[in-house]
């Protein structure tokens, strides 16, 4: 079974600060990560996803992640917020055998102006 | 041009009725989902569709019977409402069933069941 950790259910942060959404997962083999973001009254879309190769992932928007496979977490970053990100984010893992994403409760992130 | 869209985007019913959520992907995918997404924003698989075919049925009461007509259309109707079915559905599809596959998603439908 695998389970995905976002430890943080909000992260206020204010306009141009940098920040760090953390997810974390457990598996015992190999999986894909993703981070989706949902704004407010919409459908989930997608940031970036890590299936294979560098394990840092640029995604659109300027956000990025970096796959760390000895901590297990996929955290996703980015240098400078705008208003227009506030919005709820969530990572998702898929592993073998399953293609039905396990996500994980989500992280709100609430930026200031 | 919207790839993954759902009717109606709001629902207010009483306990006891019977709806229908619709969902239309313009993306050619082979592959359509229903989400529920509680109060708490936490994000259930419900059901998944391959080819018109259900491929995953997730401990739904049989309240709940999805309906692929085409590839491009998965339907859910909702027998006999209860308070707890109160939610936001999400309908998303993805090229094939892989696990490398993103989802996409449609805007969601808004149930609140009085």
């Amino acid at each position: 079974a695998q389970s995905v950790t976002q430890l943080d259910s909000q992260v206020p942060v204010f306009e141009e600060a940098p920040v760090e959404l953390r997810c974390n997962y457990s598996s015992s083999v190999s999986v894909y990560l993703f981070w989706y973001v949902q704004y407010p009254n919409q459908g989930l879309q997608l940031l970036l996803k890590y299936l294979s190769g560098s394990t840092l992932v640029k995604g659109i928007n300027g956000f990025e992640a970096e796959f760390n496979k000895s901590q297990t977490s996929f955290h996703l970053r980015k240098p400078s917020v705008h208003i227009s990100d506030t919005a709820e984010y969530f990572c998702a893992v898929t592993k073998g055998g399953s293609y039905i994403p396990t996500f994980g409760r989500g992280t709100s992130l609430i930026v200031h102006p | 041009d919207t790839a993954v869209s759902q009717t109606p985007k709001y629902l207010v019913t009483q306990m006891g009725n019977d709806k229908s959520i619709k969902c239309e992907q313009n993306l050619g995918h082979d592959t359509m989902y229903w989400y529920k997404q509680d109060s708490k924003k936490f994000l259930k698989i419900m059901f998944s569709y391959n080819n018109k075919e259900l491929i995953i049925n997730e401990t739904v009461p049989n309240r709940f019977s999805p309906k692929s007509p085409d590839k491009a259309h998965l339907n859910l109707h909702i027998n006999s409402l209860e308070l707890g079915d109160s939610a936001v559905y999400f309908c998303a599809s993805s090229p094939v069933p892989q696990t490398e596959e993103t989802q996409y998603f449609g805007p969601g439908t808004r149930l609140l069941v009085l």
